[in-house]
């Protein structure tokens, strides 16, 4: 079974600052992948980042980059030069192969307010 | 251009009605699945389909029942609705099976 926690419900930060947003999750399987997703007021899912588990280099989407140590199970988001855009709930995921069969357990969220 | 697309996106009805809520994808996939977001925007898993077999139903009550008439089209019907199903349904594709999922707008459903 996996599961994913976010310790944070709420963080904020202001415009143009760096934020760092925690997640940590446990899982019994070797192969397994990690997500950031964000859900601004419209209710969208979009996807923000992905990690492969088997990769050691952490990925980075243009202001959005992680930081994932596997041997402590974190998985944090940072966002540098934040935008007012950037307000929105995050949530952060899983998901393995094995009896998951590939479903997305999510954490708690954490809302993120952008201040001007 | 939508790639995953769901209708309706808003649903009132009553208790004890009979609803579905239709889902599409474009993109291809092998995989769709439906998530189900709680009043206090806890995710989760209800069902899976791949190539349009089930995969995953995650202790759904029975009244829930999906379909998959194709590999772009996964439904899901719900009888006799509940209080307690007021939520927002969420349904995704990915291309497999430990693919980045694609969301689509999500139905906010309110039972009366």
């Amino acid at each position: 079974a996996q599961t994913v926690t976010q310790s944070q419900p709420e963080m904020s930060v202001q415009e143009a600052e760096t934020v760092t947003l925690s997640c940590t999750y446990d899982t019994s399987e070797s192969d397994y992948y990690l997500f950031w997703y964000k859900q601004p007021p419209s209710r969208q899912m979009i996807l923000v980042i992905r990690q492969e588990a088997y990769k050691q280099q952490n990925a980075t989407e243009n202001r959005f980059s992680v930081n994932f140590q596997k041997a402590a199970k974190s998985f944090s988001l940072k966002i540098s030069d934040s935008q007012l855009g950037d307000a929105a709930m995050y949530f952060c995921a899983s998901s393995s192969g094995g009896t998951s069969y590939g479903k997305l357990t999510f954490g708690q969220g954490t809302i993120l307010t952008v201040h001007p | 251009d939508t790639a995953v697309s769901q209708t309706p996106k808003y649903l009132v009805t009553q208790m004890g009605n009979d609803k579905s809520i239709k889902c599409e994808q474009n993109l291809g996939h092998d995989t769709m699945y439906w998530y189900k977001q709680d009043s206090k925007k806890f995710l989760k898993i209800m069902f899976s389909y791949n190539n349009k077999e089930l995969i995953i139903n995650e202790t759904v009550p029975n009244r829930f029942s999906p379909k998959s008439p194709d590999k772009a089209h996964l439904n899901l019907h719900i009888n006799s609705l509940e209080l307690g199903d007021s939520a927002v349904y969420f349904c995704a594709s990915s291309q497999t099976l430990l693919g980045t999922q694609y969301f689509g707008p999500g139905t906010r459903l309110l039972v009366l």
